[in-house]
C-alpha cells in the first residue's frame, strides 16, 4: 500500500464547475496535510494546507480531512481553465520531523 | 524577493560524469530538501537537512550526495553511481518550527543524462 495515494485522472470538469479532488493516507499519525499544484514544467505551488478535522476555506478552495477515515480532499468551486494542472497531495507523518510525502499527483482539465 | 534559486534550469552531461545542482535560499529557513520527479511519479525525497552540518537520506538516497556548510546553500551531486540520473530535480526549504510549515520550491532544474 501507497503512503499517499491519489487518483492520478485526468478528472475533466466543466468551467464554472466545482472540482473534487482525493487523496488518502496511510499512516494514522500523520499531523498535517497539504495541497500542491503543479503545471505542466514548472515546480509545485501551495495552495492551502489543513491539519485539524473538518473544512478550511480559502478563496474558492476547500480542503477537507476526516482523520478517522484517514482521507484529505480539495474542492475547487467555480473551475477556471487556468485551474488545469496536477494536483499533489502531500503528508507530513508521524515522526518524519519536517519532510513531506508526496502522492502521484492527479491531473485536472477544465474545459470550456 | 526572498524566494530559493535552483540553477542551471537545464543541464545535460554524458554517462559516467558527476554533476552538482545547486540550491541556494534567502528566506532565513532552517530545514532543505531536495526532491526527484519522473514522469507520471510524485515526488520522491533524496536527502534532507534541518540544520547546518547536518543531512539525512530520504528514501532514494543511493547515487546522491550533498552538504550543507551554509544555511542558504543546499548542494546537490549526482553521481556516477545514479543509474537512472535522468530527472526533473526539486529543491525546497521549510522552517522546522512546526507541524504546519510547508515546503517552498525552487524552479528545479532538469538533468538530461545520455
Amino acid at each position: 500500500q501507497k503512503e499517499v495515494e491519489q487518483n492520478s485522472g485526468p478528472l475533466s470538469v466543466p468551467e464554472g464547475a466545482i472540482a473534487s479532488l482525493n487523496c488518502t493516507y496511510s499512516d494514522r499519525g500523520s499531523q498535517s496535510f497539504f495541497w500542491y499544484r503543479q503545471y505542466s514544467g514548472k515546480s509545485p505551488e501551495l495552495i492551502m494546507f489543513i491539519y485539524s478535522n473538518g473544512d478550511k476555506e480559502d478563496g474558492r478552495f476547500t480542503a477537507q480531512l476526516n482523520k478517522a477515515s484517514q482521507y484529505v480532499s480539495l474542492l475547487i468551486r467555480d473551475s477556471q481553465p487556468s485551474d488545469s494542472a496536477t494536483y499533489l497531495c502531500a503528508v507530513r507523518q508521524s515522526g518524519t520531523a519536517s519532510k513531506l510525502t508526496f502522492g502521484t499527483g492527479t491531473r485536472l482539465q477544465v474545459t470550456l | 524577493d526572498g524566494g530559493i534559486t535552483q540553477s542551471p534550469k537545464y543541464l545535460f552531461r554524458k554517462e559516467g560524469q558527476n554533476v552538482t545542482l545547486s540550491c541556494e535560499q534567502n528566506l532565513n529557513h532552517d530545514a532543505m530538501y531536495w526532491y526527484r520527479q519522473d514522469p507520471g511519479q510524485g515526488l520522491r525525497l533524496i536527502y534532507y537537512s534541518q540544520i547546518v552540518n547536518d543531512f539525512q537520506k530520504g528514501d532514494i538516497a543511493e547515487g546522491y550526495s550533498v552538504s550543507r556548510e551554509k544555511k542558504e546553500s543546499f548542494p546537490l551531486t549526482v553521481t556516477s553511481a545514479q543509474k537512472n540520473p535522468t530527472a526533473f530535480y526539486l529543491c525546497a526549504s521549510s522552517t522546522t518550527g512546526g507541524f504546519d510549515s510547508p515546503l517552498h520550491f525552487g524552479n528545479g532544474t532538469r538533468l538530461t543524462v545520455t
